[in-house]
């Protein structure tokens, strides 16, 4: 089934530490997939996206990795700030589900000044 | 950018009533609009596409005459929550999507807090 609707994992940073978060996605025909921030009572913030002819795209302080061999994205935050703290969501497009973003399961990201 | 708004951002309704959330693409033509729903420290769950000028293609297990998905025009999706329950308290976010961007181009709305008393 889908990767949706889990209790989100946590991941704790101290301030100007890296920050890695994971997300499995369940789709192998997706070839669209998105990192997004969502603090508290707002909607997903866009971070950063990658399209599946790309194994690594990179933007200002953030990385994201795609490991299409086994549905595996990762997403990297250099020199981490506590405005950074909030829950990370990953998603998916494209394939059968072509034009639905499918959102997979989150990590809330708390950073210690 | 590409911006969206979504109105009321907070509404507190009693059991029975039935709720409008609004979500209008600003800058943009969207011709196709998504509604998610999110539980607390929960994952976005898409509940429904919204097609401008046609029906709304709901996900499995989502009522259809309990959210009822109007999108009578290219910047405008409304979502009607009917004869509202507690159990439908919950977070509401829509999405558009600029179909002239590179990208797939979603763009999200702030998002409506129901609360049903």
């Amino acid at each position: 089934g889908e990767n949706v609707g889990l209790h989100l994992p946590t991941l704790s940073v101290q301030e100007g530490d890296n920050s890695i978060i994971n997300c499995a996605y369940s789709n192998s025909a997706s070839d669209y997939f998105i990192w997004y921030k969502q603090e508290s009572g707002k909607g997903p913030q866009f971070i950063i996206d990658i399209r599946s002819n790309m194994d690594k795209r990179q933007g200002q302080r953030v990385t994201v990795l795609l490991n299409k061999t086994v549905k595996h994205l990762s997403l990297q935050i250099a020199a981490t700030q506590p405005g950074d703290s909030a829950v990370y969501f990953c998603a998916e497009a494209g394939g059968t589900s072509y034009g639905k973003l499918t959102f997979g399961q989150g990590t809330i990201l708390t950073v210690h000044p | 950018g590409a911006v969206v708004s979504q109105h009321p951002s907070r509404v507190i309704c009693k059991s029975g009533t039935s709720v409008k959330i609004e979500c209008r693409s600003l800058d943009f033509q969207a011709t196709t609009m998504f509604w998610y729903r999110q539980f607390p420290k929960k994952s976005l769950m898409l509940m429904a596409t919204s097609n401008e000028g046609s029906k709304a293609t709901y996900e499995q297990g989502v009522e259809k005459d309990k959210f009822l998905i109007n999108h009578a025009s290219l910047t405008l999706s409304t979502l009607t929550v009917t004869s509202a329950h507690p159990e439908d308290s919950s977070f509401y976010i829509c999405s558009a999507r600029d179909t002239t961007r590179v990208s797939y181009g979603y763009t999200f709305g702030s998002g409506t807090r129901l609360t049903v008393v």
